[in-house]
This record gives structure tokens, C-alpha cells and sequence, in this order.
């Protein structure tokens, strides 16, 4: 059975901290992705990842960076968290490009930042 | 531009109703694909179809079916005899053939199914 995971369900940090969300897949998928989801707005894209030390930018890349130093671990970095970063974060896997295919989700990881 | 709509925020339905869900969706691709996900309240959305953009036939899976049309460029879903598990967000999603990561995801549509 395919699974996504996620490192924390719920989170709260404080403005200014560094915070690492953590995702993992273990169908040995090359693409892995990085969303928020706001109400009203989907699932906005922030960084993506094709391979092992590849990423290419998403539509909202402004205040995050990612790592991808393992095919099957995917981190999302706020360098330093701002409250208008409290979203919801979801993470994906897909296999590539060769015809698009479904992507396979986290359970999500809500973050809070005060 | 790429570019999907679902324009139905929420709807609330009694149990064994009928629901269809809308999508329309706007790409100057000739190939593409749609998507259809399923977000219950856990949070994790789990996929539900894809079909391309040649194939226009209609799909039926269980209480579940789809009819994509393209003159209309719509991709609506439908549940027969709705159950109060079929409550979520549901997602339509479309992305280019080739060369491209970026899947476009619609708004959401939020579904009730009242006992």
C-alpha cells in the first residue's frame, strides 16, 4: 500500500523560528511536491522536486526553501516563519513525466505560527 | 493560461440524494489531463480518476461516475444514492501532457451528506 508521511499532523512555532516540516514516501517515486492549502484559495504550489538534490520553484516559493537529500524524504523549510505562513502544508509523490500521473498525499501537516 | 474552476463551494445534500459536482476547466493544451481527488476530514486527499484528453468517454465506478465533455470543457462528477461518507472536499485537478509538474487545482468543493 502506498503511503506519504508527515512528521507532524499539528504544529505551532513561533514567529521568527526556523521550522522543518518532514515528508517521506515509500513507493520510491521520483517527483515530490510541496503545496499549502488555504480555505478558498486550493492547493498552491511551492516547491517541487524531480530527483535527488533537484527542485524547480511552484507558483508561491517566497519565504520557504526545501532539501531533498534522499529519493524518499522531501523537507520544506521556513527560514524564518511569519504568521501569514499558518496553512495547512501537503505534501505529494508521483512518479515522472512520462504521462502525468496521480499524485499520492500526506495526511497533511497544520501549521500555526504566533 | 491553465486554469480550473469549481464553482460550487459547498453543498449540502440528505443521504440517498443524487450530487454532481462541477469542474470546468480552461488550457490552450490539445493534450492534457483531469483529475478528480476525495479530501475527507482526516485531510489526506486520495485520488479518484484521471482521464485524458482524447478519451472522452464517461466512467462509471460503483456509486461514483464522471462525464467529461470537452466542447463544454467540463469534468463533472456525480454520486448516486449519496452517503454520509462521501462528506469531504473534493478536488478536480488538471496538468499538460509533457514537460510540465505543475498540476492546477481547483478550489474545492465542499460536500455535506446529512443523515
Amino acid at each position: 500500500d502506498v503511503k506519504v508521511t508527515q512528521s507532524s499532523r499539528y504544529l505551532v512555532k513561533r514567529t521568527g523560528e526556523k521550522v522543518f516540516l518532514e515528508c517521506v514516501q515509500d513507493m520510491d517515486h521520483e517527483n515530490m511536491f510541496w503545496y499549502r492549502q488555504d480555505p478558498g484559495l486550493g492547493l498552491r504550489l511551492i516547491y517541487f522536486s524531480y530527483d535527488v538534490k533537484m527542485k524547480e520553484k511552484g507558483d508561491i516559493p517566497e519565504g520557504y526553501s526545501v532539501s531533498r537529500e534522499k529519493k524518499e524524504r522531501f523537507s520544506l523549510i521556513l527560514e524564518s516563519a511569519s504568521t501569514n505562513q499558518t496553512s495547512m502544508y501537503l505534501c505529494a509523490s508521483s512518479l515522472p513525466q512520462g504521462a502525468p500521473y496521480e499524485q499520492y498525499f500526506g495526511p497533511g501537516t497544520r501549521l500555526t505560527v504566533t | 493560461a491553465q486554469k480550473v474552476t469549481q464553482a460550487q463551494t459547498e453543498i449540502s445534500v440528505v443521504e440517498k440524494e443524487d450530487v454532481t459536482l462541477d469542474c470546468v476547466y480552461e488550457t490552450r493544451d490539445t493534450t492534457y489531463y483531469l483529475f478528480w481527488y476525495k479530501q475527507p476530514p482526516s485531510g489526506e486527499l486520495v485520488f479518484l480518476i484521471r482521464r485524458n484528453s482524447f478519451d472522452e468517454q464517461n466512467e462509471i465506478s460503483g456509486r461514483y461516475s464522471w462525464n467529461f465533455q470537452k466542447s463544454t470543457s467540463s469534468f463533472n462528477f456525480t454520486i448516486t444514492a449519496s452517503q454520509v461518507v462521501d462528506s469531504a472536499v473534493y478536488f478536480c485537478a488538471l496538468t499538460a501532457s509533457r514537460g510540465t509538474y505543475k498540476y492546477i487545482f481547483g478550489t474545492g468543493t465542499r460536500l455535506k451528506v446529512l443523515a
